[in-house]
């Protein structure tokens, strides 16, 4: 159980245009997702948490009118990188809650976002 | 301050010895620690998690958990070359805060 996909796994786009990756809880119910960032090397680095219904709660720095969360469903939470630029190049992850048993996160396979 | 403090190492152990990894914490308030696996490349995965003091076991690896020294810890038990990954320590309360990863290399 507890399985989030994660699409696309690798995107390449062109400076300007927008991206978008979805995440999906395939077998629970997730009123909670949260979006990651990960940089070479580096540390999870949280963006926004998400809840189903209503908007999305940005960290500290993240640029909610980029990086444009919507948590549409239950099971369904897409990131969009609008006006892409090479420095949003990252590896991209989210993860869900389950709704109704335990405490934990659970992570999608992650997202490459190569900007050229 | 970091919320969740992690030696990013690397840890290097031979294979079939014990790697113990080491996480210590800010908030007292913090109830809920988990500890996750990454290999490189890829996202973090699951390992267990610990909600009271002392030890739970789950196969080959145990948490541990001293609320009073703020401090979580994980053991792996005949430490494999497939366990080399980098382990993330998270912690629980509002929401999730991560650790910077411990890079564990097991050495054939």
């Amino acid at each position: 159980g507890a399985v989030v996909s994660q699409h696309p796994s690798w995107v390449i786009c062109k400076s300007g245009t927008s991206v978008k990756i979805e995440c999906r809880s395939l077998d629970f119910q997730a009123t909670t997702m949260f979006w990651y960032r990960q940089f070479p090397k580096q540390s999870l680095m949280l963006m926004a948490t998400s809840n189903e219904g209503s908007k999305a709660t940005y960290e500290q720095g993240v640029e909610k009118d980029k990086f444009l969360i919507n948590h549409a469903s239950l099971t369904l939470s897409t990131l969009t990188v609008t006006s892409a630029h090479p420095e949003d190049s990252s590896f991209y992850i989210c993860s869900a809650q389950p709704f109704d048993w335990g405490n934990t996160i659970y992570f999608g396979e992650g997202s490459w976002l190569t900007v050229v | 301050q970091k919320e969740v403090e992690q030696n990013s190492g690397p840890l290097s152990v031979p294979e079939g010895a014990i790697a113990s990894l080491n996480c210590t914490y800010s908030d007292r308030g913090s109830q809920s620690f988990f500890w996750y696996r990454q290999y490189s490349g890829k996202s973090p995965e699951l390992i267990m998690f610990i909600y009271s003091n002392g030890d739970k076991e789950d196969g080959r690896f145990t948490a541990q958990l001293n609320k009073a020294s703020q401090y979580v810890s994980l053991l792996i038990r005949d430490s494999q070359p497939s366990d080399s990954a980098t382990y993330l320590c998270a912690v629980r309360r509002d929401k999730f805060y991560f650790g910077s990863g411990t890079k564990l290399n097991v050495k054939p």
